[in-house]
This record gives C-alpha cells, sequence and structure tokens, in this order.
C-alpha cells in the first residue's frame, strides 16, 4: 500500500530555534515531492516541489532535501519564527495523476 | 489564495439531508478537486474534475457526487449526509494534472448532527 509517513506528529520548539521535519515514504515510483504549510483555519500552501532526480529545494527559511534511494525527505526551517506555526505537509505525486499526502507535523514556536 | 473561493465557509446539518458545497475559482484552471480533511489522514481525494463536464472518482467518493457545467464553478453534493461526513473539505485547482502545482481553498468546516 502506498503510503507516506512523517515524525514526529508535532513538535514544540523556541523562536529562533532551528528545526527538521521527517517524510519517509514507499510509494513508487513518483514524478514529484512536496511539502505545504496549512495555517490553522487555511488551505495548504506550497512551500516547495522536488523531481526525484533532485536533492534539496529552498525557499527562504525553508529547506528541502530528498533521498530517493532511502524514499526519504526532510523540511529543514532556520531561525524559527512565531509565523512558522502551522502544519506541515509530505506530499508524493505519482506518475498516474495521484497525490498521496502524509497526515503532517504541527509545529508550535513558542517565545 | 490563488484566486479560489469555498462557499459555505461553516455548516452545520442533520443526518440525512443532502448539502451542496461550492467552490468558485477565477484562475481558468482546467482541473479542480475536492478533498476532506480529518484528524490522523493526510487529505483525501473525494472527486476531480479535468474540464468542464468531465468528472472522475477520487478513493473516498462514496456518498458525493459533483457536478461541474461552468469552468469556474465546481460543486460538491453530500446526497444524504451522514455523521461520517463531518470533516473540513477543500477545494483545489491546477491547471495540469495532480504532478502539477496545485492552489487550495481556505475550506469549508461540515458538521453533520
Amino acid at each position: 500500500k502506498n503510503q507516506v509517513e512523517q515524525s514526529p506528529q508535532s513538535l514544540i520548539i523556541l523562536e529562533g530555534k532551528n528545526c527538521t521535519l521527517q517524510c519517509n515514504y514507499t510509494v513508487s515510483p513518483f514524478s514529484n515531492l512536496r511539502w505545504y504549510k496549512q495555517d490553522t483555519g487555511r488551505g495548504p500552501v506550497s512551500l516547495t516541489i522536488m523531481t526525484f532526480s533532485e536533492n534539496t529545494k529552498s525557499n527562504g527559511r525553508y529547506t528541502a532535501t530528498l533521498d530517493a534511494d532511502t524514499k526519504q525527505s526532510s523540511l529543514h526551517i532556520t531561525a524559527s519564527q512565531l509565523s512558522d506555526s502551522a502544519s506541515y505537509i509530505c506530499v508524493v505525486s505519482l506518475y498516474g495523476n495521484k497525490l498521496v499526502f502524509g497526515a503532517g507535523t504541527i509545529l508550535r514556536v513558542k517565545s | 489564495d490563488a484566486g479560489i473561493t469555498q462557499s459555505p465557509r461553516h455548516k452545520v446539518t442533520e443526518t440525512g439531508t443532502p448539502v451542496t458545497l461550492r467552490c468558485h475559482q477565477t484562475e481558468n484552471h482546467r482541473y479542480m478537486y475536492w478533498y476532506r480533511q480529518d484528524p490522523g489522514h493526510g487529505l483525501r481525494l473525494i472527486h476531480y474534475s479535468y474540464g468542464v463536464k468531465d468528472t472522475d472518482k477520487g478513493e473516498v467518493s462514496d456518498g458525493y457526487s459533483v457536478s461541474r457545467s461552468k469552468t469556474e464553478d465546481f460543486l460538491l453534493t453530500l446526497e444524504s449526509a451522514t455523521s461520517s461526513q463531518t470533516s473540513v473539505y477543500f477545494c483545489a485547482i491546477s491547471d495540469g494534472p495532480q504532478s502539477t502545482e496545485a492552489f487550495f481553498g481556505q475550506g469549508t468546516r461540515l458538521t453533520v448532527v
């Protein structure tokens, strides 16, 4: 069964600290892997999209990495801000027009 | 939110009643999607549309129907609402298949009592 597993389920960090969110997937083959940010009460917003041949992709303080051999991706957030508090969702896009969503990691940044 | 409007934003309805949720886009994107989001689960695809009057089922389509009579509008109907359909519903749009970038609406919180 195709699955996208994210860890941790939730995370609390202090403002200014860095953190890394993990995504392990079993789906294969895939066309791209995405990370979305979802603020409370809002729809998901795309942060990064990586094809299977890309190893890293940055968007400001967000850096996503992809290891297609181990089927792992991570999202690193640098110098966290209160506005980073949100749910972060890993999504794998399969060939054949299907998206498989992870359940998300809830990040809370405290002052 | 990429020109996507969902209505209503919140709704409480009784078991057994029909409910229609509306998604309206101003981006002229060909593809439109309806997802539901439940705690502990990733977003799950209900139905999608790849053009006017062209729709197909997703992984959790039972109990739902859709219609798309215009490019800009995609309607999701719960034919006879059940408590298991209490959820947050998201509409998304893209200008290509799901492999391309998708943009999401703000969601509709539906409670079936």
